[in-house]
């Protein structure tokens, strides 16, 4: 079956530095989702990427996806306290199974 | 409009035992997925159903069974259950199955085998 992964698993930062999280797809995935989880809390959804090569920005975050769509990247500029939580991406296999990757959870110490 | 609502939130119960936790999506949605998030295996996929169809099943053993109503309102049963069933168990509904507006997240029901 298809395998998620994420790197790294855990990543802690001061506030105000650069965060970038990756997602590796054993499989070519039809489009890719990204999630955040704070703690405690539920996944939230953040954005969809469908096209090759898609790039799309929401404020500090820029989401990726790789040209031969098996892997993507959430990259987090001047990281705030508010970014604490763990990033999950997800991935449909066939038959829109979602696939949630291993996750990253990142700590930004104040 | 009322988001993804389950129930019960906490639930402690004893090996061998049976449960069963309920999820209401928010309204009009009509694809409801459950997924089992553990500390150590993150979140894995159990089921999904789609107007009261089961779309796709996770790699779980049998003694995890859901449904859904008319209502798109669904259901999950545990039976005979074990330790390692203790988990934060989520419910997901969307309007489509991967669709782009992404999957609304319930709160969960945290579930303790003793």
């Amino acid at each position: 079956g298809q395998q998620v992964m994420q790197i790294p698993q855990y990543q802690h930062v001061q506030e105000g530095e650069d965060f970038t999280t990756y997602c590796n797809s054993s499989t070519t995935l039809s489009n890719i989702q990204w999630y955040k989880q704070r703690p405690g809390g539920h996944p939230v959804f953040l954005i969809q990427l469908v096209k090759s090569g898609e790039v799309k920005k929401q404020k500090r975050l820029t989401f990726q996806f790789g040209e031969a769509k098996k892997n993507s990247s959430l990259h987090i500029t001047a990281t705030q306290t508010t970014d604490v939580g763990t990033y999950f991406c997800a991935g449909p296999e066939t038959g829109n199974q979602f696939y949630f990757g291993t996750g990253t959870s990142l700590t930004v110490i104040p | 409009k009322a988001g993804v609502t389950q129930t019960p939130r906490y639930l402690i119960k004893t090996r061998g035992q049976q449960v069963t936790l309920s999820c209401s999506p928010i309204s009009g949605h009509r694809s409801v997925s459950w997924y089992q998030q553990t500390p150590g295996q993150g979140l894995q996929f159990l089921f999904e159903y789609f107007s009261e169809t089961q779309r796709n099943k996770g790699n779980f053993p049998g003694r995890f069974s859901g449904r859904q109503f008319s209502n798109s309102r669904s259901e999950m049963n545990v039976s005979t259950l074990e330790l390692g069933d203790s988990a934060l168990y989520l419910c997901a509904s969307s309007w489509i199955a991967g669709g782009p507006e992404g999957k609304f997240f319930g709160p969960g029901t945290r579930l303790t085998v003793l």
